[in-house]
């Protein structure tokens, strides 16, 4: 399968307690981006990578997230201090990043996390 | 503010008949629409993408319309199939991301 792949696909957890996702994109997709949608709504948009660099960061996203992309290829996200409002489900999506206009964006399966 | 409007409703339909969906918008330029498939639990799944120019985009049994004058999207499928049955969510592009409506559920009654 050579579509976006993201670990664990479902994450339950303490409030408090810190978590980490990973994202794997489409191996010669330069962008990555991170939503987060929750019961009912649509994705919201969170962070995108241009290759290595975070060129954008949502309000949405507080302190105690973080994402990082090192070499350009797979991603992480950390929550620290988890809430129960951050109970959500969590999407990768990776596109080309060739076209400025039209770049589709093709999604993994998602990390569900719930905080109790 | 900004707002993308999906109907909350689920639509019913028939086997074989044609499922409209709309997507109205206010306050967006987007530089192109894109409508995705998700089903519960799983990820959306790109289905069609429309550029601000384009009125019309076909492929297979969908159909997507693009009014910017109206800021509207219609989007069609035909010949309904009880496989079409999921969430159907609606993405304004631009500025290197994507803003999506709730998305509108199909159900679709062999």
């Amino acid at each position: 399968d050579t579509g976006v792949s993201q670990d664990p696909r479902h994450k339950i957890t303490k409030r408090g307690q810190n978590v980490t996702f990973r994202c794997d994109p489409i191996s010669e997709h330069n962008r990555l981006y991170w939503y987060r949608q929750t019961l009912g709504q649509g994705p919201e948009f969170l962070t995108y990578f241009q290759n290595e660099a975070q060129l954008e960061k949502s309000r949405l996203l507080s302190d105690r997230f973080s994402a990082e992309r090192p070499k350009g290829s797979f991603s992480t996200l950390e929550i620290q201090r988890t809430e129960q409002g951050d109970s959500a489900m969590y999407l990768c999506a990776s596109s080309l990043g060739t076209a400025r206009d039209t770049d589709t964006q093709y999604f993994g399966p998602g990390t569900r996390l719930t905080v109790l | 503010s900004q707002k993308i409007e999906q109907n909350s409703e689920a639509l019913n339909i028939q086997e074989g008949k044609t499922a409209t969906l709309t997507c109205n918008y206010t306050n967006y330029s987007p530089a192109y629409l894109q409508w995705y498939r998700q089903d519960p639990g799983r990820g959306p799944v790109f289905l069609l993408l429309i550029r601000e120019n384009e009125k019309e985009k076909r492929k297979e049994r969908l159909k997507v319309t693009f009014d910017t004058t109206l800021k509207q999207s219609l989007f069609h499928i035909t010949a309904s199939q009880p496989a079409d049955s999921a969430t159907y969510l609606c993405a304004l592009g631009g500025n290197n991301r994507l803003a999506f409506g709730k998305g509108n559920q199909v159900v679709v009654i062999p």
